[in-house]
C-alpha cells in the first residue's frame, strides 16, 4: 500500500544501547522528516532531509544520527540511548513546501 | 524565532456545542505557512489545513472552519456543532518558506474532549 510506514511501531531498549527506527514512504516525496513527541512539548524537529544523502539537523538534534542513501527511505538512529530519549516518534514526509504527511509513530521506551 | 502558542491545554465540552481552538504564531518571515492536525486517540497525525501568509481568507470545511487574521498573529480553529469523533489533540504548526525547506514548528496541542 502506498503510504508512509514506521518500524517498530513499539520498542523497549536498555540505556546505553544503540536502536534505529527506520521510515519507508512510497510517494517518493523529496522531504523527509523525524519529530519526537513529548508532553508538555508538542512535537520538535530532529533532522530533516531535502533529497537523498542531504541531511540537516533541527531543533533537538543531540544524541541522533540519521542517513538517506535512498529516496523512500530515512532512519534514525539513537548511537547510545539514553532514559530522555524515552519519546514517541514521528516520521513524516511532503513533496516540497507543501503539508507533511506522517506516519503512524513509533514509542520508544528507554530502560 | 518562530514560535506557536496554544493557551489551552484542555477544553471540554458537551456535544453540539461550538468550540473554538486558538492559535497564535510569531515570524520574522513574510512569507509563511500555517497548519492544522489533529491527533486522535489511535495516535497518528491527520492534516486539516494549510494557509499561506498571503490568504488571508477564511474558510469552512464542513462543520470546520479556520479564521486567519495576520494583524492579530492568529489562526483559530473553529467546530461547529462539535461530535464525540471529534475528541483529539489539535496541534497548530507554522512553517518558513525558505527555498523549498519546510520545517514546522508546532504548537504544544490542546487536548479536546467532547462528552455525550
Amino acid at each position: 500500500d502506498a503510504g508512509i510506514t514506521q518500524s517498530p511501531r513499539y520498542k523497549i531498549t536498555e540505556t546505553g544501547r544503540q536502536v534505529t527506527l527506520m521510515c519507508h514512504q512510497t510517494w517518493s516525496h523529496s522531504y523527509m522528516f523525524w519529530y519526537r513527541q513529548d508532553l508538555g512539548h508538542g512535537l520538535r524537529l530532529i533532522y530533516y532531509s531535502a533529497a537523498a544523502d542531504i541531511t540537516d539537523k533541527g531543533e533537538v538534534p543531540d544524541g541522533y544520527v540519521v542517513s538517506r542513501s535512498k529516496t523512500e527511505n530515512f532512519p534514525l538512529t539513537l548511537e547510545s540511548a539514553t532514559r530522555s530519549q524515552t519519546s514517541v516518534y514521528f516520521c513524516a514526509s511532503s513533496p516540497g513546501v507543501h503539508e507533511q504527511y506522517f506516519g503512524p509513530g513509533t514509542r520508544l521506551t528507554v530502560t | 524565532a518562530q514560535k506557536v502558542t496554544q493557551a489551552q491545554t484542555e477544553i471540554s465540552v458537551v456535544e453540539k456545542e461550538d468550540v473554538t481552538l486558538d492559535c497564535v504564531y510569531e515570524t520574522r518571515d513574510t512569507t509563511y505557512y500555517l497548519f492544522w492536525y489533529k491527533q486522535p486517540p489511535s495516535g497518528e497525525l491527520v492534516f486539516l489545513i494549510r494557509r499561506n501568509s498571503f490568504d488571508e481568507q477564511n474558510e469552512i470545511s464542513g462543520r470546520y472552519s479556520w479564521n486567519f487574521q495576520k494583524s492579530t498573529s492568529s489562526f483559530n480553529f473553529t467546530i461547529t456543532a462539535s461530535q464525540v469523533v471529534d475528541s483529539a489533540v489539535y496541534f497548530c504548526a507554522l512553517s518558513e518558506a525558505r527555498q523549498g525547506a519546510q520545517k514546522l514548528v508546532f504548537g504544544q496541542g490542546t487536548r479536546l474532549t467532547i462528552n455525550p
